[in-house]
Formats: C-alpha cells, structure tokens, sequence
C-alpha cells in the first residue's frame, strides 16, 4: 500500500524564518511529487511539484527531492503570516498509476 | 490548468436523506477523482469516475452508498446516500492537468456538508 507521511505539526515559525516541511514516501517507483497549500475552509491549490533529484526554487518556495532517500522536503524562506496553512505533500506514478495519494498535511503556523 | 465549478458549496442535511454534488470542468478530462476530508485530516480518495464506465471504488466506499455518474468528458456527480452525522465532512472533485499524465491535481472548491 502506498503511504505519504507527514508530520502533522503544527510547525511554529516566527516572521521571516525558513520554514522546512518534510515527506516521505513509501513507494519507490514514484514518479512525481507535489506540494499543495489548504487555508482553512478552502480547496487545495498547488505550490511546487517536482520530478528529478535536487532542488527546484520559485520565488520564496524550494522543493528537494531525493529518490534515494524517498524524501520530499519544501523550504518556505522569508515565512509570511500568510503562507500560514496547511501543506499537503502528494506522490504519484507508481506501478503506471495516475491517482496521487496525499499526505495527511502539516500545519504551518508564521507568527509575526 | 482547468477550472471545477462545484456545487453546493455547503449544506446541512437530514439524516436520511441524500444529496447530490456536481462537478462541471471547463476542459475535457478522462478522469475524475471523488475525496472526502474529514477535520483535520488529508484528503481520502472515494473513487474515480470513469467517463463511458462505472466508477472504481476504493477499498471502504461502495457504489449504494456513494453513486457516482459520469455521463460526459467535463462533468460528474458524487450522491451521499441515507446520510448519517458520521457522513458530515468536505466532499472534493479533482481532475489531474487536462492532456498530462502524473501531473498536477485541480479542486473544486469544496463541500461541506454537515448531517443532523
């Protein structure tokens, strides 16, 4: 059965920290990996995703991926108040499967 | 990208009874995923909608309690059936990236439906 853990948090970070959120996944045939922000209340909308090994940067967002390790990571710098929400990490590809399984998402708390 | 129209965005709904939710996407998309999100929680994939075939459950759902239609490439809907409070939760449609495979995944906004 394929897993995506997360830690639930919440993570506390002050006002212009790094925030490091981490994934990791059961499934080595992954193929494709996504971070995905949820405000409260709202839908899920995507943030990064990435497909090799290494880093991939937009703007204040980082995403690692190390396959080796089955480790998603995505580093958040200047931390605002408002990339206060939960951030779920999504795996797809394994075995030729389209359905991504999501993580159970962690709780980003920025306070100012 | 695509664009999920879905609704109703909430709804508070008898025991008993049932509710149907739509999903109308502005793209053509072969599949459909059907989640529910519990407080708290991630999101749990209740099944897939196939255009042109039934959906696929997962393990946990069944089509009498949750029937779901697909009667074209751009629309869907997911029926709660003989609701019960254990029922009350988000209920989110998904599509991945018209025309990509293991791409990114789009949402409806959302509903919440709460069973009294």
């Amino acid at each position: 059965q394929k897993e995506v853990e997360q830690n639930s948090g919440p993570l506390s970070v002050p006002e212009g920290a790094i925030a490091s959120l981490n994934c990791t996944y059961s499934d080595r045939g992954s193929q494709s990996f996504f971070w995905y922000r949820q405000y409260s209340g709202k839908s899920p909308e995507l943030i990064m995703f990435i497909y090799s090994n290494g880093d991939k940067e937009d703007g204040r967002f980082t995403a690692q991926l190390n396959k080796a390790s089955q480790y998603v990571s995505l580093l958040i710098r200047d931390s605002q108040p408002s990339d206060s929400a939960t951030y779920l990490c999504a795996v797809n590809g394994a075995g030729g499967s389209y359905i991504p399984t999501f993580g159970r998402g962690t709780s980003l708390i920025v306070h100012p | 990208s695509a664009v999920i129209s879905q609704k109703p965005s909430r709804d508070i709904c008898q025991r008993g009874t049932s509710l149907t939710i739509q999903c109308q996407v502005d793209s053509q998309v072969t599949m459909m995923f059907w989640y529910r999100q519990q407080p708290g929680q991630s999101l749990t994939l209740i099944a897939t909608a196939n255009q042109g075939s039934e959906a696929t459950y997962e393990s946990g759902f069944v089509i009498d309690k949750f029937p779901i239609s697909r009667p074209n490439l751009t629309f869907s809907t997911l029926t709660v059936s003989n609701m019960s409070p254990e029922d009350s939760s988000i209920y989110l449609c998904s599509v991945p990236r018209p025309g990509g495979v293991n791409t990114e995944a789009f949402f409806g906004q959302g509903t919440r439906l709460t069973v009294v």
